[in-house]
């Protein structure tokens, strides 16, 4: 079975500084895409960025950049130019490509961002 | 275009009773799943509903069960509710398993309290 694992219960940033957000997993799958949510105090979940396993390229949304290091399990991500709104608990999770659809979460990190 | 909406917001229940939590999908998309997000616990995926069918479903006792609609909306029944199942409940739907994007978008909770 797929693990996630996101090692870093809680972090803060200075406003406009840069954080990174770990997350490892396991599986023996080749091909899976892995996610990053963020959930604000409102509590909907928003997607923030995508990265599919055969894609060598990271992906990068805006402000928000991924390391994936396939070989080591590895799926970080960067924060650039921290708002107050990046405020949030953000989730890694893992999507099979072959089966099942359903999403395999980390516990989440907790982001504040101070002023 | 409309989000994944849920109904209702809040749910208070007493331990033995039975809980009905709804969900409506994007437009166009087909598939439904629902997770458990219980304090200390994560997010925990429950059932995937695609095409009206159940087609996967996680580590949870069969007294939770739910269906889904010829409008593709679904409904979570909880029956004999014990205590350790207030949690927030968590709907989102995504365009059918076939389609190779199909990321799921999040409804915004409906939070059971059992009593």
């Amino acid at each position: 079975a797929q693990t996630v694992t996101q090692s870093q219960p809680e972090m803060s940033v200075q406003e406009a500084e840069t954080v990174t957000l770990s997350c490892t997993y396991d599986t023996s799958e080749s091909d899976y895409y892995l996610f990053w949510y963020k959930q604000p105090p409102s509590r909907q979940m928003i997607l923030v960025i995508r990265q599919e396993a055969y894609k060598q390229q990271n992906a990068t949304e805006n402000r928000f950049s991924v390391n994936f290091q396939k070989a080591a399990k590895s799926f970080s991500l960067k924060i650039s130019d921290s708002q107050l709104g990046d405020a949030a608990m953000y989730f890694c999770a893992y999507r099979s490509e072959a089966r099942a659809q359903k999403l395999v979460f980390g516990q989440g990190t907790r982001l504040t961002i101070n002023p | 275009e409309a989000g994944v909406t849920q109904s209702p917001t809040h749910l208070i229940k007493t331990r033995g009773q039975q809980a009905t939590l709804r969900c409506s999908p994007i437009s166009g998309h087909t598939s439904v799943y629902w997770y458990q997000q219980a304090l200390g616990l994560g997010l925990q995926f429950l059932l995937w509903y695609d095409e009206g069918e159940e087609r996967n479903r996680g580590n949870f006792p069969p007294r939770f069960s739910g269906r889904q609609f010829p409008n593709y909306s679904s409904e979570l029944n909880v029956n004999a509710l014990e205590l350790e199942d207030s949690a927030l409940y968590l709907c989102a739907s995504s365009r059918s398993r076939a389609s190779s994007y199909n990321e799921q978008f999040f409804g915004p909770g409906t939070r059971l309290t059992v009593l």
